[in-house]
């Protein structure tokens, strides 16, 4: 079984410009969650798909930031105009089943690193 | 609000010694929590749940919910277990994470 996989594994671009990156979960996963780490450390929830919907975006930063499902397979996150505060590692994880309280048990893909120059 | 607090960003012991990498929790009711592991040059997993009540490899985590703690502890460290590890709760909010360092 395939495993998450992230494109592209790093991106380095200048401030002002557009990336995409793109997750392909697991499939039959319709839990996709996208994840950053900034400062080398902290993880920073920024959306949750189900299926092809947002179940909750309340962690995207801000309006530059754009995640797509399109048809609740693979997902892409976009980020339009870039600044350099945007530089890191995003992390996309999916998942299958909720447990009976509602949580998940996740799979990450390997991240795509981000640098804003 | 944080949900979930590690409140140690590195732990260093040495091999054989035992450590306890801490996590709190900041809500009522029954939480559901997790440990995830990152080690070097690897993916993000997952590596127990409360909820399983399990143990794997020598590392235990039980919920405490007097003190709201889920620690996760680890009787005898080796030097493979140096790695970030994150607690997180059931809605996937992670801690700000532990780098754990084993030396020889």
């Amino acid at each position: 079984e395939a495993g998450v996989t992230q494109f592209p594994s790093h991106s380095v671009i200048e401030k002002g410009q557009t990336v995409t990156l793109r997750c392909d979960p697991i499939s039959g996963h319709d839990n996709l969650y996208w994840y950053r780490r900034v400062m080398g450390k902290e993880i920073k929830f920024l959306l949750h798909f189900v299926k092809e919907s947002k179940q909750d975006e309340s962690g995207m930063p801000n309006n530059r930031f754009l995640a797509e499902r399109t048809g609740g397979t693979y997902s892409t996150l976009k980020v339009q105009p870039a600044e350099l505060e945007d530089s890191g590692v995003y992390f996309c994880a999916s998942s299958q089943y909720l447990t009976s309280s509602g949580a998940n048990v996740l799979t990450f893909g390997a991240g795509s690193r981000l640098t804003v120059l | 609000a944080q949900r979930v607090t590690q409140p140690e960003k590195l732990l260093s012991v040495f091999k054989g010694a035992p450590v306890e990498l801490k996590c709190n929790y900041s809500y009522s009711g029954s939480p559901e929590l997790f440990w995830y592991v990152q080690y070097s040059r690897q993916r993000l997993q997952l590596l127990l749940r409360h909820i399983s009540r399990e143990s794997i490899k020598g590392f235990t985590a039980d919920l405490n919910k007097g003190e709201t703690s889920f620690h996760l502890k680890i009787q005898f460290a080796q030097e493979e277990d140096s790695a970030m590890y994150y607690c997180a709760d059931g809605k996937l909010i992670f801690g700000q994470g532990t780098e754990l360092s084993v030396k020889p």
